[in-house]
């Protein structure tokens, strides 16, 4: 889906760094996730966001951090407190809560 | 607790049979239901999704049923081909706005 953009496609951490995962939309839409996929897995909740300024914690928040300065953007930081960040990271937006999420090609993250 | 199951893990189909994968969710008050195909290093893509005044909804080869009281809802896929071949998410909405997504089901659709 062109609307969402997810940058870089793979990144690279290493041992007690942060790194900031960027999603951008241009589909208008208020509401904004962030997904972590592990290997054979299915999707889990880190953060979402249902309007500008405001986001909640999902069901796997600890170690990770978000803002939502713009209605656009809801970039990710995977900080040096999560010991297990190798994962393939997804942001989706729908135009409201409750409605239909469109995903981003997603980041893939390892560890040097 | 939100918790959505989904079953089986992973379904072997001969093409042109059907397949059929089922969930069941804890919340009595999920309102919406989508189901999600992703193919390998791929994002998932929605394929069709059900609202909770719905029994039932298709989309030519693609279908899904919901029965509220019991909880559960299925996707039928029917005349396999291919390309169906991917792993397949269903998800609930809890709360009105967390989606919790099933574990996934490999599809393989043996030609």
């Amino acid at each position: 889906d062109g609307g969402i953009t997810q940058s870089p496609k793979y990144l690279f951490r290493k041992e007690g760094q942060n790194v900031t995962l960027s999603c951008e939309q241009n589909l208008n839409h208020d509401a904004m996730y962030w997904y972590r996929q592990d290997p054979g897995q299915g999707l889990r909740l880190i953060y979402y966001s249902q309007i500008v300024n405001d986001f909640q914690k999902g069901d796997i928040a600890e170690g990770y951090s978000v803002s939502r300065e713009k209605k656009e953007s809801f970039p990710l930081t995977v900080t040096s407190a999560q010991k297990n960040p190798t994962a393939f990271y997804l942001c989706a937006s729908s135009p409201q809560v409750n409605q239909p999420q469109h995903f981003g090609d997603g980041t893939r993250l390892s560890i040097l | 607790g939100e918790n959505v199951e989904q079953h089986p893990s992973t379904l072997s189909v001969q093409e042109g049979d059907s397949a059929v994968i089922k969930c069941t969710y804890s919340d009595s008050a999920s309102n919406y239901f989508p189901w999600y195909k992703q193919e390998l290093g791929k994002r998932p893509q929605l394929i069709i999704d059900i609202r909770s005044n719905v029994g039932e909804k298709k989309d030519q080869r693609i279908a899904v049923t919901l029965n509220k009281t019991a909880k559960h809802f299925s996707l039928h896929i029917t005349e396999t081909q291919p390309e169906d071949s991917a792993v397949y998410f269903c998800a609930a909405v809890f709360g009105n706005e967390k989606l919790t997504f099933g574990t996934g089901t490999r599809l393989t659709i043996i030609p």
